[in-house]
């Protein structure tokens, strides 16, 4: 069965701190991975997408890794802010007509 | 922004009463996805769509349908709305290259 699976469950650091979430995952044949923020009431919004190639992708002070032979991706957030509090979702996709598959998240708080 | 509008934002309707949430994208967009997200649960699938007429169901999709009759717009409905099906909606746009998702602002369902 195709499962994303995310931790920690949920996540309090200080203001400026960095933290690494982690997603393992089991989605065969593999197409990319993406991570997504979602602050609460609204839409997930995209943070990165990684093909099966790539290993490294930054945007901002965010950054992800995956690891394609272990199926393991994690993502990297560097002296967070007050405004980075939210849900981190991972989302891997396989290939053909095979829908999303998502991870429950990760509900950062990020605390003064 | 991508263009993905959900509609209504808000309803609040009376069990055993039919109800159907729209989503329509401007994207021309192949793929096109209906999740429910609970507390605990993460995004759950219902239902996706990979064509017009072409649809398919998720891991949670009883007591729901859909339609998709043209590529924008995709339908949910609940035949008859339970009080376990209070949840917030949101719909979901992939493009050919199973590349981006973007994500509607979501549609808060409460069923009493």
């Amino acid at each position: 069965k195709n499962q994303v699976e995310q931790s920690p469950q949920s996540l309090i650091i200080l203001e400026g701190k960095n933290c690494t979430l982690q997603c393992n995952y089991t989605v065969s044949p593999f197409s990319n991975l993406r991570w997504y923020k979602q602050d609460t009431g609204r839409g997930p919004v995209s943070l990165t997408i990684m093909t099966f190639s790539e290993n490294t992708k930054s945007n901002g002070r965010y950054t992800a890794t995956l690891d394609a032979d272990t199926k393991q991706s994690s993502l990297h957030i560097t002296a967070s802010q007050l405004s980075d509090s939210a849900s981190y979702i991972c989302v891997v996709s396989g290939q053909g007509n095979t829908p999303l598959v998502f991870g429950k998240g990760t509900r950062l708080s990020v605390i003064a | 922004d991508a263009g993905i509008t959900q509609s209504p934002r808000h309803k609040v309707t009376e069990t055993g009463t039919p109800v159907t949430l729209r989503c329509h994208q401007t994207e021309n967009h192949r793929y096109m996805y209906w999740y429910r997200q609970d507390p605990g649960h993460g995004l759950r699938l219902i239902h996706y769509s990979y064509g017009v007429k072409d649809t398919d169901k998720g891991e949670v999709s009883d007591g729901y349908s859909v339609s998709r009759s043209k590529t924008e717009d995709f339908l949910l409905t609940l035949e008859s709305a339970t009080s376990s099906q209070t949840s917030v909606y949101f719909c979901a746009i992939v493009g050919q290259q199973n590349t981006e998702a973007f994500f509607g602002q979501g549609t808060r369902l409460t069923v009493v």
